[in-house]
C-alpha cells in the first residue's frame, strides 16, 4: 500500500522568504509519480509540480522546486520568494506506475505568509 | 480552455434523502475520478473511470454510492439514503489517459443535516 506523510500541520513564513514543505512517502513500487497541489480557502486542488521516479533532475515550476531525494523517500515542496497569494493547504499526493491512476494524498500543511 | 467543472456547488439535503453530484470534466480527457475530502483532511479516492466503464471502484465505501458515466464525457457521482457522515467535500478530476496530472474542479460541498 501507498502512504504520504506530512508532519507540518501549519507553517508560518515572512513575505519574500523561501519555504520548504516536507513530505516522504511509502511505497514498494518501483514506477511511481509524486505531485504537490495548493488548496486555497475556495477549495479548489490546483496542481504545482510533478516528479517521475525515474526522473533523473528535480523537477522545478517557476518558483516551485520539487527535492527529491529517493533513497530517503522524501519529496519536499520548495517556494522561492513566498507571496501572500501563496497563503493556502498544501498537499502532497503520490499514484503507481504511469497514465492513469488513483492519487493517494498526505493530510496536508496549512501554510500562513506574513507580510 | 474550460476546466473541470462540478455542479452544484454547495448542496444542502436532510438523512435518509438521495443526492447527485455532476461533473464535466476537460474536454477530450479520457479519466474521470471523484474523490471525497473530510473537513481537515486530504482527498480519499472513491472511483475513477476510463472512458464509460469504472477502472477502479475500491474507494467507495458501500453501496449507498454508485458513480456512472454513459457517454464517457459527464459523470454523475449518486449518494442513496444520505447519512450526517456523508458531510464532505466532493472532488471531481480528469486527465488524458496517457498524463501524469490531474486537473481537479471547484467541488461539491455537501451537507446532510
Amino acid at each position: 500500500a501507498q502512504k504520504i506523510t506530512q508532519t507540518q500541520p501549519g507553517m508560518f513564513v515572512q513575505e519574500k522568504e523561501a519555504v520548504t514543505l516536507d513530505c516522504t512517502y511509502d511505497t514498494s513500487d518501483q514506477s511511481y509519480g509524486l505531485f504537490w497541489y495548493k488548496q486555497p480557502s475556495s477549495g479548489e486542488m490546483i496542481f504545482l509540480i510533478y516528479q517521475g521516479s525515474y526522473d533523473e533532475q528535480n523537477a522545478t515550476e517557476g518558483r516551485y522546486s520539487l527535492n527529491f531525494q529517493k533513497a530517503r523517500k522524501s519529496a519536499n515542496l520548495v517556494i522561492s520568494a513566498s507571496q501572500l497569494g501563496d497563503s493556502a493547504m498544501y498537499f502532497c499526493a503520490m499514484k503507481r506506475g504511469t497514465g492513469a491512476q488513483k492519487l493517494v494524498f498526505g493530510q496536508g500543511t496549512r501554510l500562513t505568509i506574513n507580510p | 480552455g474550460a476546466g473541470v467543472s462540478q455542479t452544484p456547488s454547495n448542496k444542502v439535503t436532510e438523512k435518509g434523502k438521495y443526492v447527485e453530484l455532476r461533473c464535466d470534466p476537460i474536454s477530450g480527457h479520457t479519466a474521470l475520478y471523484w474523490y471525497r475530502q473530510s473537513l481537515g483532511q486530504g482527498p480519499e479516492f472513491l472511483i475513477y473511470f476510463q472512458g464509460t466503464g469504472a477502472a477502479d471502484d475500491s474507494g467507495l465505501p458501500n453501496d449507498r454510492f454508485f458513480a456512472v458515466r454513459p457517454e464517457g464525457s459527464v459523470s454523475t457521482l449518486k449518494i442513496q439514503r444520505t447519512e450526517r457522515g456523508d458531510s464532505a467535500m466532493y472532488l471531481c478530476a480528469s486527465s488524458l489517459d496517457s498524463q501524469e496530472t490531474q486537473y481537479f474542479g471547484p467541488g461539491t460541498r455537501l451537507l446532510v443535516l
